[in-house]
């Protein structure tokens, strides 16, 4: 099965300042969707950006930004000029484009220090 | 468009004691998503339907745990019997069936096993 890691249990930005979210997956398929979720507490998952593989070229949604390396089967998010909105727990998430079925990694919790 | 609904919000149960959770997906979302959420954690995808066909459900503990989709459209999952370690959120979400799109979550059920 595909597994999403995520080696940063929590990261800490000052408000205004850019942050980068580090995210690994492994899989054998070539096929996939890649997306970050952003869970505030008040637990509603919302989709902040997504990636399909096929594609070189990084997504980008306003402030936020994916570095997206499939060799290296890596997926970052960067928050540009943070604000104290972006606090919360967010989630790296993989999907396969066969079976659909998608796994997150465990988490990075983001801190905004204004 | 209405989001995916849940319900209870909130559930606290003695251990040994049976739960029902109900989900009702988005409007023509044929794929379907049971996670448990334990705090601290990412969300663990318990069972996949798609339409009312399971698709997986390698990571749902049967003994004790069932899903069912009746009619493809709403789903409920059950507990019985409850264990201390089953206290989580368990998150529904619903997606189009074809793998790039995004799932979308509901808010979520909060159980407390005592």
């Amino acid at each position: 099965a595909q597994t999403v890691t995520q080696s940063q249990p929590e990261m800490s930005v000052q408000e205004a300042e850019t942050v980068t979210l580090s995210c690994t997956y492994d899989t054998s398929e070539s096929d996939y969707y890649l997306f970050w979720y952003k869970q505030p507490p008040s637990r509603q998952m919302i989709l902040v950006i997504r990636q399909e593989a096929y594609k070189q070229q990084n997504a980008t949604e306003n402030r936020f930004s994916v570095n997206f390396q499939k060799a290296a089967k890596s997926f970052s998010l960067k928050i540009s000029d943070s604000q104290l909105g972006d606090a919360a727990m967010y989630f790296c998430a993989y999907r396969s484009a066969r079976l659909g079925d998608m796994r997150f990694g465990a988490g990075t919790r983001l801190t905004v220090k204004p | 468009e209405a989001g995916v609904a849940q319900s209870p919000r909130y559930k606290i149960i003695e251990k040994r004691q049976s739960v029902a959770f109900w989900c009702n997906p988005i409007s023509g979302h044929a794929t379907l998503y049971w996670y448990q959420q334990i705090l601290g954690q990412g969300p663990k995808l318990l069972i996949q339907f798609q339409n009312n066909g399971v698709v997986d459900d390698s990571q749902l503990p049967k003994d004790r745990f069932s899903a069912e989709r009746l009619k493809g459209v709403d789903s409920t999952l059950k507990i019985q019997p409850a264990k201390l370690e089953d206290s989580a959120v368990y998150l529904c979400a619903s997606s189009w069936a074809g793998g790039g799109t995004e799932a979308f979550f509901g808010q979520g059920t909060r159980l407390t096993v005592v």
